[in-house]
């Protein structure tokens, strides 16, 4: 069994600035990662997914996630947020049975 | 190449109906899931299948059936709706485990 925890439940940025969404998860064993971002009344889209080769993942629309077995975080970045980057975000973690943390809700201000 | 669809995409019981929703993928993907999605609480899992005429329960099964006839197809059947079954329900598939999960574009469902 895993779980998921999102450190925060909202964040603010600017356009053009840095977006870090936080992860942390547990599980008895080394599970399959990834980050999905849901758009308001849209299904989820994978972003990137970490599956025990490179720590360092890239993803979709400049996102990117680093692996971090010591820590059991698996943070998002992206180093210039866009407008369209608002969406909700989640951390999932597994195998075949995900599990989700609650998700973070990004806004970015022109 | 529709990937994951779901039907119907609203739809509002009463107390008590009985309703079945409809998961369909064409990508030939072995595991299908079921989730709900609630405010503040991310996406649960209902009932998977990792393969034809499989089912299994996740972390969310009761008040809740599935069926798996055929690879492309996965049912979510609720008996008899409750109030605490309003939510918005997310069908996904996926190739085999440990790979990517598949989204459609999810149904949302209300019970006065």
């Amino acid at each position: 069994a895993q779980s998921v925890t999102q450190l925060d439940s909202h964040v603010s940025v600017s356009e053009g600035t840095p977006v870090l969404l936080r992860c942390n998860y547990s599980s008895s064993y080394s599970p399959s990662l990834f980050w999905y971002v849901q758009h308001p009344n849209k299904g989820l889209q994978l972003l990137l997914k970490y599956t025990s080769a490179a720590t360092l993942v890239k993803g979709i629309n400049g996102f990117e996630a680093e692996f971090k077995k010591s820590e059991t975080s698996f943070h998002l970045t992206k180093p210039s947020a866009h407008m369209s980057d608002a969406a909700e975000y989640f951390c999932a973690a597994g195998d075949y049975k995900l599990s989700f943390g609650a998700g973070t809700t990004v806004t970015v201000r022109a | 190449n529709a990937g994951v669809t779901q039907t119907p995409k609203f739809r509002v019981l009463k107390t008590g109906q009985s309703m079945t929703l409809l998961c369909a993928q064409d990508m030939n993907h072995e595991y299908m899931y079921w989730y709900r999605q609630d405010p503040g609480m991310g996406l649960r899992l209902i009932h998977y299948s990792v393969g034809e005429g499989t089912t299994a329960k996740g972390e969310v099964p009761d008040g809740y059936n599935v069926s798996r006839l055929k690879k492309q197809n996965f049912l979510l059947g609720l008996e008899s709706a409750a109030p605490s079954q309003t939510s918005v329900y997310f069908c996904a598939s996926s190739y085999a485990g440990r790979y990517e999960q598949y989204f459609g574009p999810g149904t949302r469902l209300t019970v006065t």
